[in-house]
């Protein structure tokens, strides 16, 4: 149980473009949903956290209008890269919990953006 | 802001070795995790730990939760080619975020 699909698992894109990440729990609700950010060799940075039916929480430095986060539904979050920039680029990676779920969270396998 | 440093950033092994490594922090977390990351994955859980002290096995690894909750190790024994990867460790706060620590990335040689 506790499976997070996360889609696509890589992108390419042009400047000035926008990307959607999409972040599914598969056999569970998620209450809330994480998205977090990891450039090469480097540990895994929280951008945000995003709670069903209610605005996203970002973290300090993270551009809320950058990084557009939608929470619809208990089992789909979305991550918007608005206007993307070549420093944009990055392993894209988001986790889900819910009550029913004491070990830690899911993660999914993650989304290789490049903008070029 | 909340930070762990976890060392070695590297360890270079022969198979068959023990390894251990380990997570310290300035601050006191109410569970701490540690993670395995193979390249171009998602981290998947390894270990959970919820009350100071507590030491959990999972196989091969084995992990305990510091007793001032600010600190954890994480030991595997008879390392295989299929331990190599990035391990993470991390703590989950009082507002449920899960901050993760710099890695130990595991390679065994030949």
């Amino acid at each position: 149980g506790a499976v997070v699909s996360q889609h696509p698992s890589w992108v390419i894109c042009k400047s000035g473009t926008s990307v959607k990440i999409e972040c599914r729990s598969l056999d569970f609700q998620a209450t809330t949903m994480f998205w977090y950010r990891q450039f090469p060799k480097q540990s895994l940075m929280l951008m945000a956290t995003s709670n069903e039916g209610s605005k996203a929480t970002y973290e300090q430095g993270v551009e809320k209008d950058k990084f557009l986060i939608n929470h619809a539904s208990l089992t789909l979050s979305t991550l918007t890269v608005t206007s993307a920039h070549p420093e944009d680029s990055s392993f894209y990676i988001c986790s889900a919990t819910s009550v029913n779920y004491r070990d830690g969270y899911t993660f999914g396998s993650g989304t290789r953006l490049t903008v070029v | 802001g909340q930070q762990l440093n976890q060392s070695p950033q590297s360890m270079f092994i022969q198979e068959g070795e023990d390894v251990s490594m380990n997570c310290t922090s300035s601050s006191i977390f109410n569970t701490w995790l540690w993670y395995k990351q193979d390249p171009g994955e998602g981290p998947v859980l390894l270990i959970a730990l919820y009350k100071a002290g507590e030491l959990t096995s999972n196989g091969r690894l084995t992990a305990q939760f510091g007793i001032t909750r600010k600190d954890s190790f994480l030991n595997i024994s008879a390392s295989i080619p299929s331990d190599v990867g990035i391990y993470f460790c991390a703590g989950q706060n009082r507002d449920d975020k899960i901050i993760f620590g710099k890695g130990t990335r595991l390679h065994i040689l030949p």
